[in-house]
């Protein structure tokens, strides 16, 4: 299985802040990378697929960059509805899987 | 606009069956691929598989072959039965659409229903 392993596991930051969440894959997922927005007791909305390609209805201050094992999403102004939990997620191989997860909260 | 609406018993006895069904209204089921979720209490996700309309799965080989996926076209529905269940698989399950065209990504999720084994 390919691991895939997120940093940080928590972020404390201020509206207006710009952001960046990294995902690391054990293996090469060949851009087969996706990133997903979680907020409390609600199902993941995907951002970003194929590494850096914006969702449709996502606003562009969310971009995606990266290639290979080496992944990162950027939040370029934080508004307030940005703060929640940010998974990334390999589709290259089954079985799918991924990251632990990054908790973003109000500074 | 895909909606999908995901539902389950609640409570599940150890060792017994979980059955969670997932409605797609707003589209046709045909022609797309599906897949569960899932999410322990406080914990991450997990892949647990897909069906494609026609009937062809694909299971993380995780469930250790307890999973078991179907499709009824009739209803719009697909379904997931996981077999002989511990506390570990108590969880949210999210049904969604993995959608292809070169990118696998979900893209339409169910609110999740949350199956809890005690």
């Amino acid at each position: 299985d390919i691991q895939m392993t997120q940093s940080p596991s928590s972020l404390s930051a201020s509206v207006g802040d710009r952001v960046t969440i990294t995902c690391r894959a054990s293996q090469s997922t060949n851009n087969y990378l996706n990133w997903y927005q979680q907020k409390p007791g609600k199902a993941p909305k995907l951002l970003i697929y194929a590494a850096s390609s914006l969702q449709s209805g996502v606003p562009s201050r969310f971009s995606g960059s990266g290639s290979g094992t080496d992944f990162t999403l950027s939040i370029s102004s934080l508004q307030p509805e940005d703060f929640a939990t940010y998974y990334c997620q390999q589709s290259y191989t089954s079985p799918y899987t991924f990251g632990q997860g990054t908790n973003l909260q109000i500074k | 606009q895909v909606q999908l609406q995901d539902s389950g018993p609640g409570l599940v006895k150890p060792s017994e069956t979980l059955s969670v069904t997932c409605t797609v209204s707003g589209g046709s089921i045909s022609d797309n691929y599906w897949t569960w979720i899932r999410q322990p209490p406080g914990k991450g996700l997990e892949w647990i598989g897909y069906i494609y309309s026609s009937g062809t799965t694909n299971y993380n080989p995780s469930l250790k072959s307890r999973a078991t996926m179907s499709v009824d076209m009739s209803k719009n529905q697909f379904s997931l039965k996981l077999t002989s269940v511990t506390a570990a698989d108590t969880a949210v399950y999210y049904c969604a659409r993995l959608i292809g065209s070169g990118w696998w990504s979900f893209d339409y999720w169910g609110q999740g229903t949350l199956v809890t084994v005690s």
